[in-house]
């Protein structure tokens, strides 16, 4: 039971370059989640979903798109990189969608932009 | 969403108790009061969570007066492994609608120090 995976772990990327960051998880969870976590800010959720097929914004989402197309995938979108963006990502994934279920995160995408 | 207030840094030396405070001054009627732990290079954890009074399990305690405009996290007899950012969220049950924008707002967290 691997629990949240994330892939790649780092990147390196060119401002206008894209990338798309993978998010797996094996428990079966409806509800899965991207933040990113940049130095003296914490966690900010970007976007969310609830279930296949479905999506929707969170706090930050300008600049990034996601897709779940499978209920244990969710896939976030660079399309034209940023060095704003340069931050580590986290995805994670719950049974429910209420901030009183525990989240469970995955170990986090470093991604810098130069 | 309830805004949360945290101490953003804090020093304990081995096998002290420690105690950190978190001010949700706005919580709402149906908001549960969540706790994370988050070590260096790796995603947030869940240790605990309450609604009211007291709740304790293997990592730690909970506790959360009548008025319930704070909470308090408790680590008994803390080690070095205990060095970690520690998060208080504070959760809008809201159910999802599909149509805005659903926010969940770890802050900036605490970051304890455990100093041999």
């Amino acid at each position: 039971n691997a629990g949240v995976t994330q892939t790649p772990k780092f990147r390196v990327l060119k401002t206008g370059q894209s990338m798309t960051l993978l998010c797996a998880q094996d428990m079966n969870h409806e509800y899965m989640y991207w933040y990113r976590q940049d130095p003296g800010m914490g966690l900010r959720l970007i976007h969310y979903s609830v279930g296949e097929g479905t999506t929707a914004k969170g706090e930050v989402p300008d600049g990034y798109n996601v897709s779940r197309l499978k209920k244990q995938n969710f896939l976030l979108g660079l399309e034209s990189a940023a060095p704003s963006q340069t931050s580590v990502y986290f995805c994670a994934s719950s049974s429910r969608a209420s901030p009183e279920d525990e989240q469970y995160f995955g170990p986090g995408t470093r991604l810098t932009v130069t | 969403l309830a805004k949360t207030t945290q101490p953003i840094s804090m020093d304990s030396y081995e096998g002290q108790e420690v105690n950190i405070t978190c001010s949700h001054n706005n919580i709402a009627t149906n908001d549960y009061i969540t706790w994370y732990q988050q070590f260096p290079s790796q995603g947030p954890r869940f240790i605990i969570q309450g609604y009211k009074t007291k709740v304790t399990n293997e990592v730690a305690s909970l506790f959360i007066p009548a008025d319930r405009k704070s909470s308090t996290l408790s680590l008994p007899r803390v080690s070095l492994s205990d060095t970690a950012v520690y998060y208080c969220l504070v959760g809008d049950k809201r159910p999802y609608s599909g149509a805005g924008s659903y926010q969940l707002t770890f802050g900036k967290g605490t970051k304890l120090s455990v100093i041999p």
